[in-house]
């Protein structure tokens, strides 16, 4: 098993460009969340989905949409990028109580 | 007050040192306790994990909750050079209901 998988690695954006992290679990679990970490800040959840046609928000889902069309995929969309999004982004799937992160995206706006 | 304080150090220990990291927090509803490992560069990695209050040892880690002072500790004992990372606190409600983290405290084991 891959585990969750995120791409791209890393990514440069200009501001207002759009772009969609990908992120692929082959867990076959239920639960996938979107995170980000600015340094020192600890992780904050962006957005997260029970199920496959089932998106919630989290704490900070301002200037990203998700999807969930299938179990294994869960991408990140960012429609006009913003400095303030640059992170680093981290994609997590549970099946009950413990999550499983994928390797991250580190995203630059300039 | 945020919901869940953790102390970002950096926290520089010798090798062999006993490790001791601290979390705080105020939502008495709080139920699953973990601790996540996260080198640099890479996701955080479940380390331990605690339902409710009580001591969980794994090797030389130690996981401690006690709900009645909302207070969560990880022990690392005989501390390694491996050891060196940011170690976050994370707590949630329920099973399945968004973990809540804590900032994380970078360590360093010095050999």
């Amino acid at each position: 098993n891959a585990g969750v998988t995120q791409t791209p690695k890393f990514r440069i954006l200009k501001i207002g460009q759009s772009m969609t992290l990908q992120c692929t679990q082959d867990m076959n679990h239920n639960y996938m969340y979107w995170y980000r970490q600015d340094p020192g800040m600890g992780l904050k959840l962006i957005y997260y989905s029970v199920g496959a046609g089932i998106t919630d928000k989290g704490e900070v889902p301002n200037g990203y949409n998700v999807s969930r069309s299938t179990t294994e995929d869960f991408p990140l969309r960012l429609e006009l990028a913003a400095p303030s999004q640059t992170s680093v982004y981290f994609c997590a799937s549970s099946l009950s109580d413990t999550q499983y992160f994928g390797p991250g995206t580190r995203l630059t706006v300039l | 007050q945020k919901e869940v304080e953790q102390d970002p150090g950096p926290l520089s220990v010798p090798e062999g040192a006993i490790v001791s990291l601290n979390c705080t927090y105020s939502n008495s509803a709080f139920q699953y306790f973990m601790w996540y490992r996260q080198y640099s560069r890479k996701g955080p990695e479940l380390l331990m994990y605690t339902y409710s209050s009580g001591n969980k040892e794994d090797g030389r880690f130690t996981a401690q909750v006690d709900k009645s002072s909302k207070y969560i500790s990880l022990f690392i004992r005989d501390s390694q050079p491996s050891d060196s990372a940011t170690y976050l606190c994370a707590m949630s409600e329920s099973g399945n209901t968004p973990l809540v983290f804590g900032k994380g405290t970078r360590l360093s084991v010095i050999a």
